[in-house]
């Protein structure tokens, strides 16, 4: 089973600043199979990046994602005030989908 | 756009079974996406359920596998999740979603809240 470990558990940044979530895989997974979600509280998760790199329909630009093998990273360049919230990696194949445990982005 | 609707009781008794349905409109059940479902307890992480697909395939969680079944009902555009012998530990928020390929979840219910107790 492939493990996904996400870090900082919590982050602390100010509207304005760029934030850098990490998702290190226990096995080399390919980037095609590499998504990021965001979620608020009381809200269903909702798809920002697929394929490691893309953005889904409607995402901003200053989300972007990137990596390979075992690494992988979420940055938002420029966070704006409904940046905050919980993002989660999320691995998938063939009849099998794995989250990483969540990052907490707050406000500082 | 897809939308997705969950419903079905927000209590059941431990041991029973747990059952939700996932009523779909902008899109049919019997295209070639897939249809899933994701639980989260409170105050915690995403876990995949399982998933089916219009031809029949389904794929679950091997944590959960031998309690899961996930159904199609193409007559009424919906699909469902039976848990069975629930306990405490599963309860969570259920969202019923959907993948419409490249195995990225694109559309998502607003989720519903099943408590297991007594």
């Amino acid at each position: 089973e492939i493990v996904l470990t996400q870090s900082p558990g919590t982050l602390s940044l100010s509207p304005g600043e760029r934030a850098t979530l990490s998702c290190k895989t226990s096995q080399s997974v390919s980037s095609s199979y590499l998504a990021w979600y965001q979620q608020k509280p009381g809200q269903a998760p909702r798809l920002l990046i697929y394929g490691a790199s893309n953005r889904a329909t409607g995402i901003p630009d200053r989300f972007s994602g990137s990596g390979s093998g075992t690494d992988f990273t979420l940055t938002i360049s420029r966070l704006e005030p409904e940046d905050f919230a919980v993002y989660y990696c999320q691995r998938s194949g063939p009849g099998v989908y794995t989250f990483g445990q969540g990052t907490k982005l707050e406000i500082k | 756009q897809v939308q997705l609707q969950e419903s079905g009781p927000g209590l059941v008794e431990p041991s029973g079974p747990l059952s939700l349905t996932c009523a779909v409109s902008g899109g049919s059940v019997s295209n070639s996406n897939w249809w899933i479902w994701v639980r989260q307890p409170p105050g915690k992480g995403l876990e995949w359920i399982g998933e089916m697909h219009h031809s029949g395939n389904s794929n679950y969680n091997p944590s959960l596998r031998s309690r899961v079944t996930i159904s199609l009902d193409k007559s009424k555009n919906q699909f469902s999740l039976k848990l069975s012998s629930v306990t405490a530990a599963d309860t969570a928020v259920f969202y019923c979603a959907t993948s419409t390929g490249s195995y990225k979840i694109d559309y998502w219910g607003q989720g519903t809240l099943v408590t297991v107790s007594s």
